[in-house]
């Protein structure tokens, strides 16, 4: 199936661990973009990435890094996690963008981080 | 900074009725989407709205865009249950393509 993916679904941790989820996109996409969506739904751009280089990267702690090892992952790493990390966080690509064209954005399944 | 808003925040309405959702955003934008989210589920594109007077339509959903007031609208007609989720709609601007998203609106359908 041509889609995003993120692994895991699903993350429970600690206080203070390290984690990482990964996204990957085989629509051949040249743009990634990782989204937080918090308890009330809000969602807000965190990075975006063309062709492996950082073009957004909004007011986000350092403890977030995202690393893209070729066009089609986006992985993000975070650091010493906090009980405000719990969210839902979404991986999107699209192409890259043209004036005037629809450029949509498709999202991944979303991975659940709740921290304990 | 760009703001955009939905209203309402929640909405009940029952089969068969007709309503429509707002989006308002504060600065020019080139492109603007609705999206749709189901419980624990990801995003859905619905429409991607490119210029002013842009009016699109799919079963029970039309969306339009005025540029000029900076407002788009979700009409929904004659809904029926499977039509419950939570709408986003979310603008973005050519050289910098992140999603400005809106509050989102959750509609639920009562039968």
């Amino acid at each position: 199936d041509t889609a995003v993916s993120q692994t895991p679904k699903y993350l429970v941790t600690q206080m203070g661990n390290d984690k990482s989820i990964k996204c990957e996109q085989n629509l051949g996409h040249d743009t990634m973009y990782w989204y937080k969506q918090d308890s009330k739904k809000f969602l807000k751009i965190m990075f975006s990435y063309n062709n492996k280089e950082l073009i957004i990267n909004e007011t986000v702690p350092n403890r977030f890094s995202p690393k893209s090892p070729d066009k089609a992952h986006l992985n993000l790493h975070i650091n010493s996690l906090e009980l405000g990390d719990s969210a839902v966080y979404f991986c999107a690509s699209s192409q890259e963008a043209e004036r005037e064209k629809v450029n949509e954005q498709f999202f991944g399944p979303g991975t659940r981080l709740t921290v304990l | 900074e760009l703001k955009v808003e939905q209203n309402p925040l929640f909405l009940s309405m029952q089969e068969g009725k007709n309503y429509t959702i707002y989006c308002n955003y504060s600065t020019t934008s080139d492109r603007l989407y609705w999206y749709r989210q189901d419980p624990g589920k990801s995003l859905e594109s619905l429409f991607v709205l490119l210029s002013n007077g842009a009016v699109k339509q799919e079963g029970r959903l039309m969306a339009s865009l005025d540029t000029k007031a900076r407002l788009s609208t979700l009409h929904i007609t004659a809904a029926v249950h499977d039509l419950s989720a939570t709408y986003f709609c979310a603008v973005a601007n050519f050289g910098n393509e992140k999603l400005t998203f809106g509050t989102g609106t959750r509609l639920t359908i009562i039968p």
